[in-house]
């Protein structure tokens, strides 16, 4: 049962490389999220989606990008990579319905630093 | 003022020690509550969820809800060293959280010393 699978698990850039952080679930769940964690300030919706083609911002979207093709993906893109984007960076997915939608599955999260 | 307010620790007790954690938050309409517990380099996972105002327990764990104060606490009981995790609370208004609404505190990291 591998739920929600992130990758990479950690990453050094530099300021200004790019690169895409590889999310996938295997529950069918509609919804899939992407948060940020910093140390003391707990976790801030970036991108959200409710369904495949179907993307939209969350409090903190300066700086990156999502796409959904397909039910089980929601890549991340850093553009431009900055050293505020240093954070760990989690996936989730719930299953639409009320009751259900709070309920998230997270995977095991992505360390990045910029440097 | 944040939404929700989290006193982020850390916390240590002794083991067998009863542990409270607390969140006040400042939106009304918050109607569904959470307790996420995520232990050192892993994602949060769901640990008790509560949609009312009263208590919910679960084995050692007890979800307290006071909408009039608009304050939310987790009781463990007897805890263990394997309690030692950080706590998130989490809440959202009527609609869920279809648009994302959830909204965390900052979380409280607990240490059960042996």
């Amino acid at each position: 049962n591998a739920g929600v699978t992130q990758t990479p698990k950690f990453r050094i850039l530099k300021i200004g490389q790019s690169m895409t952080l590889q999310c996938t679930q295997d529950m069918n769940h509609n919804y899939m999220y992407w948060y940020r964690q910093d140390p003391g300030m707990g976790l801030k919706l970036i991108y959200y989606s409710v369904g495949a083609g179907i993307t939209d911002k969350g409090e903190v979207p300066n700086g990156y990008n999502v796409s959904r093709s397909t039910t089980e993906d929601f890549p991340l893109r850093l553009e431009l990579a900055a050293p505020s984007q240093t954070s760990v960076y989690f996936c989730a997915s719930s299953a639409p319905g009320q009751g259900a939608d709070e309920k998230l599955f997270f995977g095991s999260g992505t360390q990045l630093s910029v440097l | 003022q944040k939404e929700v307010e989290q006193d982020p620790g850390p916390l240590s007790v002794p083991e067998g020690a009863i542990v409270s954690l607390n969140c006040t938050y400042s939106n009304s309409a918050f109607q569904y509550f959470m307790w996420y517990r995520q232990y050192s380099r892993k994602g949060p996972e769901l640990l008790m969820y509560t949609y009312s105002s009263g208590n919910k327990e679960d084995g050692r764990f007890t979800a307290q809800v006071d909408k009039s104060s608009k304050y939310i606490s987790l009781f463990i009981r007897d805890s263990q060293p394997s309690d030692s995790a950080t706590y998130l609370c989490a809440m959202v208004g009527a609609m869920g959280n279809q648009g994302g609404k959830l909204i965390f505190g900052q979380g409280t990291e607990l240490s059960v010393k042996p």
